[in-house]
């Protein structure tokens, strides 16, 4: 079935350095983007999101671009810092669907010192 | 504080009992989700309601059970029919009119 899933499901960054998580979604019905950060034992917290008619938002130290003719999705994280290390998600809405979300496996931000 | 609670953070069960978590929020959402996680994978969608007295189910529904009597509070009842319910469960709510999905701390279950 169609599903939204991530390349690296590993990344170590050194601090300072810039993130780039990435996310393929399949279904071209998805008009509704969304990332989330999770830290170890919590319940994922909002980041940013951006719509299907959107390629670029941005927000404080983190950028969303959304390319709809790949069907690719990334975070960009400017001079990311310790407390980044977490486990991020993105997330989709499929046209139709409601209000439901579906969310790709995640991939685990490390940050070296 | 606006926010959504869910309790105990820990729970643990002997196999063959029903368990029931709790989830309430005070944001005046309309609609709420209950998630399953399992260690190293995302979140799987166990059932949603958009409405008070309606719920529909979601990607592994099975062993599971819910109400929504009221608008505040969607708790989750984990069947001795799931055949393996050691999980961490994640609710969150959100507006209707509005896909973002607000998380609660989360309630680990652990059945031996």
């Amino acid at each position: 079935g169609e599903s939204v899933g991530l390349h690296l499901p590993t990344l170590s960054v050194q601090e300072g350095d810039n993130s780039i998580i990435n996310c393929a979604y399949s279904n071209s019905a998805s008009d509704y983007f969304i990332w989330y950060k999770q830290e170890s034992g919590k319940g994922p917290q909002f980041i940013i999101d951006i719509r299907s008619n959107m390629d670029k938002r941005q927000g404080q130290r983190v950028t969303v671009l959304l390319n709809k003719t790949v069907k690719h999705l990334s975070l960009q994280i400017a001079a990311t810092q310790p407390g980044d290390s977490a486990v991020y998600f993105c997330a989709e809405n499929i046209s139709g669907t409601a209000s439901k979300l579906t969310f790709g496996t995640g991939t685990r931000l490390q940050v070296t010192l | 504080d606006g926010g959504i609670t869910q309790s105990p953070k820990y729970l643990f069960r002997k196999e063959g009992q029903n368990v029931t978590l709790s989830c309430e929020q005070n944001l005046n959402h309309d609609a709420m989700y209950w998630y399953r996680q399992d260690p190293g994978q995302g979140l799987r969608l166990i059932y949603y309601s958009q409405i008070v007295n309606d719920f529909q189910k979601g990607d592994i529904a099975e062993g599971y059970s819910v109400s929504r009597e009221k608008k505040e509070s969607f708790p989750l009842t984990v069947t001795s029919a799931q055949k393996n319910p050691t999980a961490f469960y994640l609710c969150a709510s959100s507006r209707t009119s509005d896909y973002e999905q607000y998380f609660g701390p989360g309630t680990r279950l652990t059945v031996t």
